[in-house]
C-alpha cells in the first residue's frame, strides 16, 4: 500500500519570498513522484516528476523538488513566489508495484498556496 | 498531439436524478483511462480505470458506474445521485503502458447535487 501526506493544507507567502510545500510518502516499492498544480476552474497541470534519475528535479515555472529517500519526502520549492503561483498543489505517488497496482496514482490532500502582494 | 475533452464543465442535479459525464481522448489509441473525484477539502480519489474497451476496474464501492464503449471514450454514470456524489470529477489518460510519464487530465466537471 502507498500513501501521501501533504503536511500543510494552506500556505501563505508574500510575493518574492520562497515557497516550500511539504510532501511525505510511503510506498512498498521505489515510487514515481509528481507534483501537480490546479488553478481555479482549470485542469491539473504537471509541474515536475521524479522517476529514479536525479534526486533534484526541476519543473516548470521555476519550481523544483528534491527526492529524499531517507526522509521519504518530496518537498516542492521555489526561490521567489509570483502572484500567478496562487493555486492548489497536489503531491502524487505512482505505484511501480507489479500486478493490478501498477500505474495507480495516490494523491495527497492538496495544499492551497496564497501569495500576498 | 493528444488532447482530452471532458464535459460538461459544471452540473447541478437533484438528488435521485441520473448522471452521465463523458470523456474523450484524441490523438492516441488504446489509452489507459481514469476517473478521479475530488471531494471538498479532500485529495483526489481514483474511482475507475480502464485498460481497454469494455474493461472497467472499480477502486471503491459507490453509487457510480463507468463504461468504455469505444477505445477513446470513457463515461461516468449514476442511476440515482446522492448528495455525497457532489464533487469535482476528473478524467485522465495515460498513453503508454510502460514508462513513467505523468498523466494528462481533462478540465474537470464540478457536480453539485441538491
Amino acid at each position: 500500500a502507498q500513501s501521501v501526506t501533504q503536511l500543510d493544507s494552506h500556505v501563505s507567502v508574500s510575493e518574492g519570498t520562497p515557497v516550500l510545500l511539504r510532501c511525505n510518502y510511503s510506498s512498498s516499492y521505489s515510487p514515481s513522484l509528481f507534483w501537480y498544480v490546479q488553478h481555479p476552474n482549470k485542469g491539473l497541470q504537471l509541474l515536475l516528476k521524479y522517476t529514479s534519475a536525479a534526486t533534484l528535479v526541476k519543473g516548470i515555472n521555476g519550481f523544483e523538488a528534491e527526492f529524499k529517500k531517507s526522509e521519504t519526502s518530496f518537498h516542492l520549492t521555489k526561490p521567489s513566489a509570483h502572484m500567478s503561483d496562487a493555486a492548489e498543489y497536489f503531491c502524487v505517488v505512482r505505484s511501480l508495484a507489479g500486478g493490478t497496482s501498477y500505474g495507480k496514482l495516490t494523491f495527497g490532500q492538496g495544499t492551497i498556496l496564497t501569495v500576498h502582494p | 498531439s493528444q488532447t482530452i475533452h471532458q464535459w460538461p464543465a459544471t452540473l447541478v442535479q437533484p438528488v435521485g436524478s441520473p448522471l452521465s459525464l463523458e470523456c474523450t481522448v484524441e490523438g492516441t489509441s488504446n489509452p489507459n483511462l481514469y476517473w478521479y473525484r475530488q471531494a471538498a477539502g479532500r485529495g483526489l480519489q481514483l474511482l475507475f480505470y480502464s485498460v481497454g474497451i469494455g474493461q472497467i476496474s472499480s477502486e471503491v464501492p459507490q453509487n457510480l458506474s463507468a463504461s468504455r464503449p469505444q477505445d477513446r471514450q470513457f463515461i461516468l454514470s449514476s442511476k440515482k445521485l446522492l448528495l455525497s456524489d457532489s464533487g469535482f470529477y476528473l478524467c485522465a489518460w495515460r498513453g503508454d503502458r510502460v514508462g513513467v510519464s505523468g498523466y494528462t487530465f481533462g478540465s474537470g466537471t464540478r457536480l453539485t447535487v441538491v
